[in-house]
């Protein structure tokens, strides 16, 4: 099983400011990576796929970037609704596993 | 508009079964892999059971695999999971999620409570 690791787990931050969050596999997913946003009492929503691949209306301050093992999201200039907690998922090969988890608050 | 609706939680004991459903629209169902996800109070997200579109290959998780059985009926649009031998850990909110490798579209979840 692939492990993913997310740091950090708390991102203390202000609107405007820049969030770069951190997911490490223990093993090298290749570009099978995925980003997602949740908020309390919500359903996840899909950020990035593929790593560096924007969802469908995802604002283009949401970026991506990484391959292997070591992947980043980066949010320019926090919005007061990107307050959140992040996760990233590996379907390089199943089980599929998530990290953790980064909660960005204010 | 892609919507997914869960629906078959509940409270059930410890030992007992439960079979959640997904009913899908506004896309090709049959044309597409399902999953199931969860995620327990207040932690994090635990990817369950994969389902091919039309349903000959299947993976699961370790923690669920011989209890757990997914399965889909492409004729109703509907995913299913039925859950037997219920542990209190498999409490949690259960979400079914449309997959194009990764997880793309998700519904707003069942709780399903495992208490005596």
């Amino acid at each position: 099983e692939i492990v993913l690791t997310q740091s950090p787990a708390t991102l203390s931050l202000s609107p405007g400011q820049r969030a770069t969050l951190s997911c490490r596999a223990s093993q090298s997913v290749f570009s099978y990576l995925a980003w997602y946003q949740q908020k309390p009492g919500q359903a996840p929503r899909l950020l990035i796929y593929d790593a560096v691949n924007r969802a469908t209306g995802i604002p283009a301050r949401f970026s991506g970037s990484g391959s292997g093992t070591d992947f980043t999201l980066t949010i320019s200039g926090l919005q007061p609704e990107d307050f959140a907690t992040y996760y990233c998922l590996q379907d390089y090969s199943y089980p599929w596993t998530f990290g953790q988890g980064t909660k960005v608050e204010v | 508009e892609v919507q997914l609706v869960e629906s078959g939680g509940g409270l059930v004991q410890p030992g007992g079964s439960l079979r959640l459903s997904c009913e899908a629209s506004g896309f090709s169902f049959s044309g597409d892999e399902m999953n199931w996800v969860r995620q327990a109070p207040g932690k994090g997200l635990e990817w369950v059971s994969y389902i091919s579109a039309r349903g000959d290959t299947i993976y699961y998780a370790d923690s669920v695999r011989g209890r757990f059985t997914i399965s889909r009926d492409n004729a109703k649009n509907s995913l299913y999971l039925q859950m037997n031998i219920l542990r209190a850990e498999d409490t949690a909110v259960y979400y079914c999620a449309r997959s194009s490798g990764y997880l793309v579209n998700w519904g707003q979840g069942t709780l399903v409570t495992v208490s005596s």
